[in-house]
């Protein structure tokens, strides 16, 4: 069975930092492509970046509003993702969600999601 | 990049069927895209991904009352004999070789 564990959630001041973890089982991690996709209150769904697996070359892609202050990276030791967040804006108050998608899975799955929560 | 347009809001009664759309933006026609449900107050859940072709594939787990057809630009999701914890909000996805992209999401009340 798929399964997508987050953690790191939490409230942080304008300006700080947080990383959320996603700890993945019951799929071959290692050649799958990650998302990272959020939603702010009483809003819809909002992708923020993907990490392409390390032999498909590993890189990653980042939607405008977080370029250049989040950071998507995996451990593949340790069937891990996570989102590095950076210079934090009251506008990134979400609950954030990892995600696979169908481009390397047979079937998209969604992690359990973590509230963010940026204020001062 | 594509842009995915929903309408914001239908409704259906029970045990009756509803048809939602997911319409592509010009030259992105041919784009498989993939529905989402989002019950309130949980994780969106993954229903199915469809193609251009009419083709779809279910998630693990996910009833048979739900099916996908295209026609055009046009992804629909129909839902057949509506229960009352099928209402929920319906996004569409779809993805570029760089960016994913998300409807605004349908939300479906049951009447």
């Amino acid at each position: 069975e798929v399964q997508l564990v987050q953690s790191g959630g939490g409230l942080v001041k304008p300006g700080g930092s947080l990383r959320l973890s996603c700890e993945a089982s019951g799929f071959t991690f290692t050649d799958t492509w990650m998302n990272w996709v959020r939603q702010a209150p009483r809003k819809g769904l909002e992708w923020v970046g993907r990490i392409k697996s390390k032999i498909d070359g590993g890189t990653t892609d980042y939607a405008v509003p977080v370029k250049g202050r989040f950071t998507i990276s995996r451990d593949d030791s340790k069937n891990t993702l996570y989102l590095q967040m950076n210079s934090l804006r009251t506008d990134d108050t979400a609950v954030y969600y990892c995600h696979i998608p169908t481009v390397t899975s047979a079937g998209a799955y969604w992690g359990q999601g973590a509230l963010v929560t940026v204020s001062s | 990049q594509p842009v995915l347009t929903q309408s914001s809001s239908a409704s259906a009664s029970l045990g009756s069927s509803v048809k939602l759309t997911c319409t592509l933006s010009s030259g992105h026609s041919s784009y498989t895209i993939a529905w989402h449900q989002q019950q309130p107050g949980k994780a969106p859940r993954y229903l199915m991904e469809l193609e251009g072709s009419g083709n779809y594939n279910r998630g693990s787990g996910v009833p048979d009352h739900f099916s996908g057809s295209s026609s055009g630009a046009d992804r629909y999701l129909t839902i057949f004999n509506i229960q009352s914890e099928d209402e929920a909000v319906y996004y569409c996805e779809t993805w570029d070789s760089n960016t994913w992209v998300f409807g605004g999401g349908t939300k479906l009340t049951v009447l």
